[in-house]
């Protein structure tokens, strides 16, 4: 079955450490995208890409960083510059690609939730 | 805030009660989206309504889309304790350097059962 997956399921880091966080997708989607959501709240938009090696920052791109080298993979770093990071975050994908985001249905991954030791 | 706001915030129903949760938003939109999450899962999509369109089903879901009052409706009839989750809204908010899908904070269901 196609689908997007998220791993590992629950991450600690710890002070002035740079945690990885994986997401993988097996449905030839041309745009992924990374959320961030903390209880009660909606999803906040972190980075996103349309295409393979292009990316762009969301809403709140400071203290995390992304790559994009293959279609299949977008992974999200949460750097140590990321003073709160415990908070549950999601990747998705979609098929929007040039006509732009917000067309297509997106479809999530089942979350890390990153708490700090 | 750019977001959709969801109204009511919570829910409590009995099962086999119909539910239903509204969505306003502030700007025109391309289409409009609704998005279930059960407790620490991610998010699934239910329907997409577009800009032209008014009423669209899915099964035991029925979503209205009101342009003019810049709002929509999500129902759900003959609910059953497995509706439990919480319930978003998204949609297209143009930027600058592009278009992002912007999601409301939700409204949380409970169906007893």
């Amino acid at each position: 079955d196609g689908g997007i997956t998220q791993s590992p399921k629950y991450l600690f880091r710890k002070e002035g450490q740079n945690v990885t966080l994986s997401c993988e997708q097996n449905l030839n989607h041309d745009a992924m995208y990374w959320y961030r959501q903390d209880p009660g709240q909606g999803l906040r938009l972190i980075y996103y890409s349309q295409i393979v090696n292009d990316f762009q920052k969301g809403d709140i791109a400071e203290g995390y960083s992304v790559s994009r080298e293959k279609k299949e993979s977008f992974p999200l770093t949460v750097t140590s510059a990321q003073k709160n990071p415990t908070a549950f975050y999601l990747c998705a994908s979609s098929k929007d690609s040039g006509t732009g985001i917000g067309y297509q249905p997106q479809h999530f991954g089942d979350g890390t939730r990153l708490s700090i030791l | 805030s750019q977001q959709g706001e969801e109204d009511p915030q919570a829910l409590s129903i009995q099962e086999g009660e119909n539910a239903t949760m509204n969505c306003s938003y502030k700007t025109s939109i391309n289409n409009l989206q609704w998005y279930r999450q059960n407790s620490g899962r991610g998010l699934v999509h239910l329907i997409l309504i577009r800009s032209n369109e008014r009423e669209k089903h899915s099964g035991r879901l029925r979503v209205t889309l009101d342009t003019s009052k810049k709002s929509s409706s999500l129902l759900i009839t003959a609910s059953r304790a497995a509706d439990t989750a919480s319930y978003f809204c998204a949609t297209v908010f143009t930027m600058e350097y592009g278009n992002k899908l912007v999601f409301g904070a939700g409204t949380i269901l409970r169906v007893k059962s």
